[in-house]
């Protein structure tokens, strides 16, 4: 299956620093990516569809001035949460879609567990 | 809408078989299944499309009941890596294609 990686894997940060996460596709390239948040024994709670060249796409809840999104590239999407504060502690992931024939197959980068002081 | 899984956990014993439910209010174009192991990122399993396919992956296999808006997930043999937790994943006909994930189910498989 396709690659994806996401780094870093875990941060521990100060109330009201921001933090960026990065979600590369390594041997493909990927014009959609997704983040997601995950809390502990939850699903998967989509935040945001990243498109390349083109502004994110945010799911009704999601701050978008809190949740900054880049994808300049077509294998790199950046999350950045701005000014986090305890409440934004969660396991992030992002995953990138592999369109083969009929199916979207979905690849996910291993997480980055965000911890905020 | 988040499809429905069930159980939310099942506990086995190495050998033992066991199925997963997912069930959604919407009609479906298809489905995806995930295994996630603690503190890991979701592996992909399979993906089925609607027209009733059934698939299989090794000793997991799964079928997709297209009117029904239902898909289930076999593990016959279980083996102790095939702990953790299964998310189904529903793309809707007719929608953004973006799949939306069940709750989970929980699976030990003890020795």
């Amino acid at each position: 299956g396709a690659v994806v990686s996401q780094h870093p894997s875990w941060v521990i940060c100060k109330s009201g620093t921001s933090v960026k996460i990065e979600c590369r596709s390594l041997d493909f390239q990927a014009t959609t990516m997704f983040w997601y948040r995950q809390f502990p024994k939850q699903s998967l709670m989509l935040m945001a569809t990243s498109n390349e060249g083109s502004k994110a796409t945010y799911e009704q809840g999601v701050e978008k001035d809190k949740f900054l999104i880049n994808h300049a590239s077509l294998t790199l999407s950046t999350l950045t949460v701005t000014s986090a504060h305890p409440e934004d502690s969660s396991f992030y992931i992002c995953s990138a879609r592999v369109r083969d024939l009929a199916k979207n197959i979905q690849y996910f980068g291993a997480g980055t567990r965000l911890s905020v002081l | 809408q988040q499809p429905v899984q069930s159980p939310q956990a099942v506990i086995l014993r190495e050998g033992e078989d066991a199925v997963i439910n997912c069930s959604s209010s919407k009609a479906l174009y298809s489905v995806h299944w995930y295994r996630q192991k603690h503190g890991e990122a979701p592996v992909f399993l399979m993906i089925l499309l609607k027209g009733g396919e059934q698939k299989g992956h090794e000793k997991i296999s799964a079928s997709f009941n297209e009117k029904k808006q239902q898909s289930s997930l076999y593990l016959t043999a279980s083996q102790l890596s095939y702990s953790g937790t299964y998310f189904c994943g529903t793309e809707a006909s007719g929608g953004s294609y973006i799949p939306t994930f069940g709750r989970g189910t929980s699976l030990i498989v003890h020795p």
